[in-house]
């Protein structure tokens, strides 16, 4: 069955550093999503990624925040300062049908700043 | 605003009785409905989903109900097995807006033998 695979499994960060978050989408999908949820909370939408641009995105994607398709087969999520309050899991998630039947998520990068 | 939430955060079930787990969620003009199951250090997991046109929907051990009328959505699993020990998690989908999930806060299911 097809994954979404993200590397790395673990980051742990200096707080100020800058951070890249790496995913492979299902090859065949075209839209992109990550999704972060902090510890014993819920997940939560933070932007998503169609024809190689942001097609909408939450009030915790600030500009600290970039997304990037670079080439036809990762995408990647990077945090150029870091704060503490970015620690949590990240998701990665794709779809071929604007979501509509549903999304496959990867199993997440767990970012730690410390 | 809208919301998509529990009612109980956890669940406990003995093993093969049959589990329920509600949702309820307050825009009207949501879809689509998904309950995702997230087991410990994955992501979340598709388990089934269904339309704003359809009440009901099955799967294998696995019902989901959609009460347009008090907004509520609820997965029903038969004959719970210890492996469907997990967080459960509904998700609305506002099709007509945007292709974003907003989640529920989660039930927290555990099987005992």
């Amino acid at each position: 069955e097809p994954e979404v695979t993200q590397t790395p499994s673990h980051q742990v960060t200096q707080m100020g550093q800058e951070v890249i978050l790496r995913c492979v989408p299902i090859s065949n999908h075209l839209y992109f999503y990550w999704y972060r949820q902090i510890l014993g909370q819920k997940v939560e939408f933070l932007v998503s990624f169609y024809n190689n641009e942001i097609s909408e995105k939450s009030e915790i994607f600030d500009d600290q925040f970039s997304v990037e398709r670079p080439d036809g087969s990762n995408f990647t999520l990077k945090i150029r300062s870091t704060k503490l309050e970015d620690s949590a899991m990240y998701f990665c998630a794709s779809s071929d049908k604007g979501g509509y039947y549903g999304y496959t998520f990867g199993s997440g990068t767990r970012l730690t700043v410390v | 605003g809208e919301s998509v939430g529990l009612h109980l955060p956890t669940l406990s079930v003995q093993e093969g009785d049959n589990s329920i787990i509600n949702c309820a969620y307050s825009n009207s003009a949501s879809d689509y409905f998904i309950w995702y199951k997230q087991e410990s250090g994955k992501g979340p997991q598709f388990i089934i989903d269904i339309r704003s046109n359809m009440d009901k929907r099955q799967g294998q051990r696995v019902t989901v109900l959609l009460n347009k009328t008090v907004k509520h959505l609820s997965l029903q699993i038969a004959a719970t097995q210890p492996g469907d020990s997990a967080v459960y998690f509904c998700a609305e989908n506002r099709l007509r807006y945007d292709y974003k999930l907003s989640f529920g806060a989660g039930t927290t299911v555990t099987v005992r033998a």
